[in-house]
């Protein structure tokens, strides 16, 4: 058990709809990764915050965005959802040395 | 800039054979360099982490590694492959602060034959 709590485990749902992932880090960690884990892309980073402010960001499309929460949870929305937007969803969370600790992720299928 | 690059999307070989997947990457300062795993429909697993201490990083399941700086490279290894061992590695490179971008590569599927 990484401490890294994904929720939900699968997500089925339409083209055109919008979903909601929800991370919870390890106690004490500052950072959330956001990661796209697709066939034909390999692992995509999408988006870095920490401490409540976005910190980096990568491949994430403007249909997508998110945020960390007070409490240092973070949340990653989807909306008009595409078929192409089938994939895995990692989050991670990182301490102070760097070493990362991965969710099991979330399995997104749009039909 | 930093970039990683795996050099080999699927490698196959037999049990009880070494294993060697390849990693090169490109920072324009002293990088953390990870290998991670993932194991079919598991979340990603930490096997070792290089951060500027000694250069050969040995891991968990026997695996390790060798910090190469003029090669760039940051090669994994296994003397001997298990069945257990076939799945989906990644090479990371990050920065040495904590909130330093992390970039994978696209990772290197490991087949074991039987």
């Amino acid at each position: 058990d990484s401490g890294v709590t994904q929720t939900p485990k699968h997500l089925i749902t339409a083209t055109g709809q919008r979903v909601t992932l929800r991370c919870s880090p390890r106690s004490g960690d500052l950072s959330v990764y956001w990661y796209q884990q697709s066939l034909d892309q390999g692992l995509q980073f999408l988006i870095q915050y920490y401490n409540g402010e976005e910190r980096a960001k990568g491949n994430i499309l403007e249909r997508f965005s998110a945020q960390q929460f007070p409490d240092l949870h973070s949340e990653l929305n989807l909306s008009s959802l595409e078929l192409g937007d089938s994939a895995l969803y990692f989050c991670a969370s990182a301490g102070y040395t760097g070493k990362l600790f991965f969710g099991s992720g979330t399995q997104l299928s749009v039909l | 800039a930093q970039s990683v690059t795996q050099l080999d999307s699927h490698v196959s070989v037999s049990e009880g054979t070494p294993v060697l997947l390849r990693c090169n990457y490109s920072s324009s300062y002293s990088p953390s360099l990870f290998w991670y795993v993932q194991h079919p429909n598991k979340g990603l697993q930490l096997l070792l982490k290089y951060t500027s201490a000694a250069t050969l990083v040995k891991g968990i399941n026997g695996f390790e590694a060798e910090f190469k700086k003029s090669e760039t490279s940051f090669h994994l290894t296994k003397p001997s492959a298990h069945m257990s061992d076939a799945a989906e590695y990644f090479c990371v490179v990050s920065g040495m602060n904590r909130d330093d971008k992390i970039i994978f590569g696209k990772g290197t599927r490991l087949h074991i034959l039987p």
